[in-house]
């Protein structure tokens, strides 16, 4: 079974300040991962996908095997960063692509 | 290029009715995902239709069906509504390529049973 676990509700930090916003899955096959992003009223927007390996927005995100992690890093917080975030997981080679949600962290940027 | 569409925004409902929702897919994709996010949680994989077959279902009962039509959109029906189905239903669709393919959102319907 895909399981994908967000531990933090809430992160509040300043702006300026670095991010990481926690993200652990259960998977037995080869996973691939991904970031999504709400923007408020707005739809569920891709922020990055482990398998393309780039940064958008400042945001990185490591793959982390050994650990089952895939967290989300930024250097420096701005405002415009204030959104809620989703780690989800799709198993590569499945019948179907279902894609298995944590369930979300919203991140505050303060001035 | 034209992104994913649902139809309609808000429903309301009571107990017991039917109710059709509706997804056209960003142009040239090919599949269609399902998903409920009830308030404060994750989406949830309801299902996935690829070429008008089912091709993939989440943990939800017979009672929520879906169709997918030659043009790749697609209609999410759920029967005998419960309380619990209230919920944003988010449609999304894809170029299915054996998994692992990206999912682009719709802005989702917002169902309320009463």
């Amino acid at each position: 079974a895909q399981r994908v676990t967000q531990p933090e509700k809430l992160l509040s930090v300043f702006k300026g300040a670095p991010v990481e916003l926690k993200c652990n899955y259960s998977y037995s096959g080869s996973p691939e991962l991904f970031w999504y992003v709400q923007y408020s009223r707005q739809r569920l927007q891709l922020l990055l996908r482990h398998i393309s390996r780039e940064s958008i927005k400042g945001f990185t995100a490591d793959l982390n095997k050994g650990e089952t992690s895939f967290h989300l890093k930024k250097p420096f917080a701005q405002e415009e960063d204030s959104a809620m975030y989703y780690c989800a997981l799709s198993g590569l080679n499945n019948a179907g692509n279902m894609l298995t949600f944590g369930g979300g962290t919203r991140l505050m940027v303060k001035p | 290029e034209t992104g994913v569409t649902q139809s309609p925004t808000h429903l309301i409902k009571t107990r017991g009715q039917q109710v059709t929702l509706r997804c056209s897919s960003q142009s040239g994709h090919n599949t269609v995902s399902w998903y409920q996010q009830a308030l404060g949680q994750g989406p949830q994989f309801i299902f996935q239709y690829y070429r008008e077959e089912e091709n993939g279902r989440g943990n939800f009962p017979p009672r929520f069906s879906g169709l997918q039509f030659p043009n790749y959109s697609s209609e999410l029906n759920v029967n005998a509504l419960e309380l619990d189905d209230s919920a944003l239903y988010l449609c999304a669709s894809s170029n299915y390529l054996g998994g692992g393919d990206t999912q682009y959102f719709g802005p989702g319907t917002r169902l309320t049973v009463l």
